[in-house]
């Protein structure tokens, strides 16, 4: 059975300091990869997506995750994080229907 | 314009009562979801349609009922609340089945006293 694994429960940081949260999956076969964010009270926002290609991707708000299929990972950076990015994060892979999520990593940044 | 919207926001009921949630996209899509966010915040596919065909039903109780009266709504029904439905309830839309993006709603908070 696929599975999500998010390695930090709740990552706290000052502002302009660098992001970098893990993701770790698995499944046996060609997986789909995203990051979603959900900021306080709000929906779920779709961050970045790899589906195939270059293993460096590049999402809205200076986001970008690596995908290392040797390593089952997809981890989420950010160079310098803003006070505007504390909000909820999200993994999730697709290997078939549908998304399984990884259980989040709350995000605190301090201004 | 609001690509996935649902009603109503917030639900506030007793146990024992039946209630509905309305999911509409306006995105053209052929597949619609339904997730549950628990307390801890831990997302989890409950149902999935395909151009109003069920193909993903997780292990839901059969309180919960998903009706898709075409390809843009979805919507979820659940008898005889429970404490324990209480939860977000997000509905997504995708355009095909496998590889494509899931856009998902502002999500519908229900608290069962």
């Amino acid at each position: 059975a696929q599975s999500v694994s998010q390695h930090n429960h709740h990552v706290i940081l000052s502002e302009a300091a660098s992001l970098e949260l893990g993701c770790n999956y698995s499944y046996g076969g060609t997986v789909n990869l995203f990051w979603y964010v959900q900021y306080p009270g709000q929906h779920l926002q779709l961050l970045l997506k790899y589906f195939s290609g270059d293993p460096l991707v590049k999402g809205i708000k200076g986001f970008e995750a690596e995908f290392i299929k040797s390593k089952f990972s997809f981890n989420l950076r950010k160079p310098s994080v803003q006070w505007s990015d504390t909000a909820e994060y999200f993994c999730a892979v697709k290997g078939g229907t549908a998304l399984i999520f990884g259980k989040g990593t709350t995000l605190s940044v301090s201004s | 314009d609001t690509a996935v919207s649902q009603t109503p926001k917030y639900l506030v009921t007793q146990m024992g009562n039946d209630k509905s949630i309305k999911c509409e996209q306006n995105l053209g899509h052929d597949t619609m979801y339904w997730y549950k966010q628990d307390s801890k915040k831990f997302l989890k596919i409950m149902f999935s349609y395909n151009n109003k065909e069920l193909i993903i039903n997780e292990t839901v109780p059969n309180r919960f009922s998903p009706k898709s009266p075409d390809k843009a709504h979805l919507n979820l029904h659940i008898n005889s609340l429970e404490l324990g439905d209480s939860a977000v309830y997000f509905c997504a839309s995708s355009q095909g089945i496998t590889t494509d993006t899931q856009y998902f709603g502002p999500g519908t908070r229900l608290t069962v006293l």
